[in-house]
């Protein structure tokens, strides 16, 4: 199975900060990367695919990159409702994994 | 408006079954492959199965093979999720979510880059005496 590790686990920012969070493969995943949000209590949100394609409808100020084994998710400025669980999610072979997650949390 | 409605989430003691449904509006899941992710209390996300359009292909993730199984009646745009002998550690939300493949340019080629971009809400599977 492939593995994703996502770091930070956790980390501590202000709004307006620009934060970036990796994701690793335990192997080659090519771009078969993708980037959810989940808010408490809600179902995951869909930010990006493939890597780095901005999902419809998603504020640009959520950029994704990276192909191979190493990826990124930056928010650039926080807002308010960024301060959440963030998620990557390998497509490329079964069975499809998760990163373990990455908390933004308000300074 | 897309939709996806789980239902048939409760408390079974462990060795039980529940069935898990997803009604879904908003689009036709004869054109998708579907899927059942799920999260375990305070925990991350763990995809547990797809299902082709047609319903001739299913996958599994190990922990649930020859105990869960994925159906769908696309007649009735619904996606279903038999779960027999349960243990303790199936407790868990249960997410239906739709499989979208986006063909994207890749390494001189053309590829189909899937993710999980529509879910429901989720419905809570509690297995415990």
């Amino acid at each position: 199975d492939i593995q994703l590790s996502q770091s930070p686990s956790s980390l501590s920012a202000y709004v307006g900060d620009r934060v970036t969070i990796t994701c690793r493969a335990s192997q080659t995943i090519d771009v078969y990367l993708n980037w959810y949000q989940q808010k408490p209590g809600k179902a995951p949100k869909l930010l990006i695919y493939a890597a780095s394609y901005l999902q419809r409808g998603v504020p640009s100020r959520f950029t994704g990159s990276g192909s191979g084994t190493d990826f990124t998710l930056t928010i650039t400025s926080l807002q308010p409702e960024d301060f959440t669980t963030y998620y990557c999610q390998q497509s490329f072979t079964n069975p499809i994994t998760f990163g373990g997650g990455t908390k933004v949390q308000i300074k | 408006e897309v939709q996806l409605t789980e239902s048939g989430g409760g408390l079974v003691q462990p060795g039980g079954s529940l069935r898990l449904s997803c009604a879904v509006s908003g689009f036709t899941i004869s054109r998708h492959w579907m899927a059942w992710v799920r999260q375990a209390p305070g925990k991350g996300l763990e995809w547990v199965a797809n299902i082709k359009e047609d319903g001739s292909e299913t996958e599994y993730v190990d922990s649930v093979m020859g105990r869960f199984t994925i159906s769908r009646d696309n007649a009735a745009n619904s996606v279903h999720l038999q779960m027999d002998n349960l243990r303790a550690e199936d407790t868990s939300v249960f997410y239906c979510a739709r499989v979208v493949g986006v063909l994207i340019s890749f390494a001189g080629g053309i590829v189909s880059a899937k993710s999980f971009d529509q879910w429901g809400q989720g419905t809570l599977v509690t297995v415990s005496s």
